[in-house]
């Protein structure tokens, strides 16, 4: 069973657009939910991660909109760059700092 | 300081071999997980160690997949008789805080590509 599904799987966005990445979950019991950057033969990064009691949190160029009820949450990468080109992957726990449950990734290409 | 560090990056074994994955985690890390990721996609839990016990092995695929953590800081993941199913990379994760009790940012190793023939 999928708990994390994640769409789309690539995107391509020019230098200076607006990238979005949307990410779905199942069980309501998720209170932690991190957005992950990696690199090809790297691992995953931290990006951002929000708590279900906050429906935005913004780092920089990066956001994360949280909508509990329909139990969605997105990234939103503004002004991208091509160093930003990379695989997204959102992820949830339960509780904190526990095991992550990953979604199946997005592949980004920012073309210059 | 250092990172999270796994050795070796790269593994190719014969389908019946045993191989063993080692991660360094950083230095002082309660927490460490072990991750599984296939081609293409997300990583999956295998494992967790609070120091040296093993809480949570939920996620390991079969009994031929064994990890320990004996001093609370290396860890190895060793897979018996591999089989082609076994290719991936394989990732672990270090964390300062205790699962349940913390939101602590689990910082990843660069990964061991497993290759089974």
């Amino acid at each position: 069973q999928q708990q994390v599904k994640q769409s789309p799987q690539s995107l391509i966005v020019q230098k200076g657009g607006i990238s979005i990445i949307n990410c779905a979950y199942e069980n309501t019991a998720f209170d932690y939910f991190p957005w992950y950057q990696q690199f090809p033969g790297k691992g995953p990064a931290l990006l951002i991660a929000i708590r279900p009691d906050v429906s935005e949190k913004k780092e920089g160029r990066f956001t994360i909109s949280f909508n509990k009820s329909a139990k969605q949450f997105s990234l939103h990468i503004m002004d991208s760059q091509p160093g930003d080109s990379a695989t997204y992957f959102c992820a949830a726990s339960f509780y904190a700092g526990n095991m992550l449950t990953f979604g199946g990734g997005t592949r980004l290409m920012v073309k210059p | 300081g250092a990172g999270v560090s796994q050795s070796p990056r790269y593994k190719v074994a014969k389908r019946g071999q045993d191989v063993a994955l080692r991660c360094d985690p950083i230095s002082g890390h309660v927490s460490l997980f072990w991750y599984q990721q296939a081609l293409g996609q997300g990583p999956e839990f295998l494992t967790y160690f609070q120091n040296e016990a093993q809480l949570d092995k939920s996620g390991l695929p079969s009994d031929r997949f064994f990890a320990e953590r004996p001093e609370g800081s290396v860890s190895t993941l060793k897979i018996q008789r591999t089989q082609q199913e076994d290719s991936a990379v394989y990732l672990c994760a270090s964390s300062s805080g205790v699962a349940g009790f913390s939101y602590n940012e689990q910082f990843f190793g660069p990964g061991t590509r497993l290759t089974v023939l």
